[in-house]
């Protein structure tokens, strides 16, 4: 079991480009999670998703979109980077259920968007 | 709406002693579960213990031990025997078990195992 991977590990984008980050989970979960780490800060839910094809706005929505076409894929997109989407990104799912509710975490992303 | 507050941003313990990092919560629900995340200088999460809010008992695993007050709404990690190890940030969190699917994270206290 690979567990929560995402690509890319890091990432360097000039203020208006676009990517895609990839998050992919091999274990079945139902609820996967998009967040972003800063210093000082902890980290805050960017986006999460309670299905296949469902979405939800988290703490910190703007400047992001997501899409979960497929259960085990939970892509999040930056449409026009800026500065203040400097951040390490996290990805992370959940079976969210009885004795079972703790987050799997993939192993985060640097962006640097200068 | 639920809050998780970590008020040591950092802490220090010489190696083989013990250090408790405390934590906070605020919630309205019955039933929910609290977690410490230990976080490494390689950035990945790593599950620490868990514990439910509706069972008494303080959860432990090894060294790890918590010291769960539902009434006080506190729950501290306890770490024994402190290895180098263990040098890392530290996360509490709490999720509802209501349906609200979200977790609550704390600004995290970074830990300094000395040798």
């Amino acid at each position: 079991n690979a567990g929560v991977t995402q690509t890319p590990k890091f990432r360097v984008l000039k203020t208006g480009q676009s990517m895609t980050l990839l998050c992919a989970q091999d274990m079945n979960h139902e609820y996967m999670y998009w967040y972003r780490q800063d210093p000082g800060m902890g980290l805050r839910l960017i986006h999460y998703s309670v299905g296949e094809g469902t979405t939800a706005k988290g703490e910190v929505p703007d400047g992001y979109n997501v899409s979960r076409l497929k259960k085990q894929n939970f892509l999040l997109g930056l449409e026009s980077a800026a500065p203040s989407q400097t951040s390490v990104y996290f990805c992370a799912s959940s079976y969210y259920q009885a004795g079972s509710y703790e987050q799997y975490f993939g192993p985060g992303t640097r962006l640097t968007v200068t | 709406a639920q809050t998780v507050t970590q008020s040591q941003p950092e802490m220090s313990v010489q190696e083989a002693e013990t250090v408790t990092l405390s934590c906070t919560y605020d919630t309205s629900e019955n039933n929910y579960y609290l977690f410490w995340y230990k976080q490494p200088p390689s950035r990945q999460m790593i599950l620490v213990i868990r514990q439910e809010a509706y069972k008494q008992q303080n959860a432990t695993e090894n060294r790890f031990s918590v010291n769960f007050q539902k009434a006080a709404k506190s729950f501290s990690l306890k770490i024994s025997d402190s290895q180098l190890g263990d040098t890392a940030m530290y996360f509490c969190a709490f999720t509802s078990t209501s349906g609200t699917y979200k977790y609550i994270f704390g600004t995290g206290t970074r830990l300094k195992v000395l040798a």
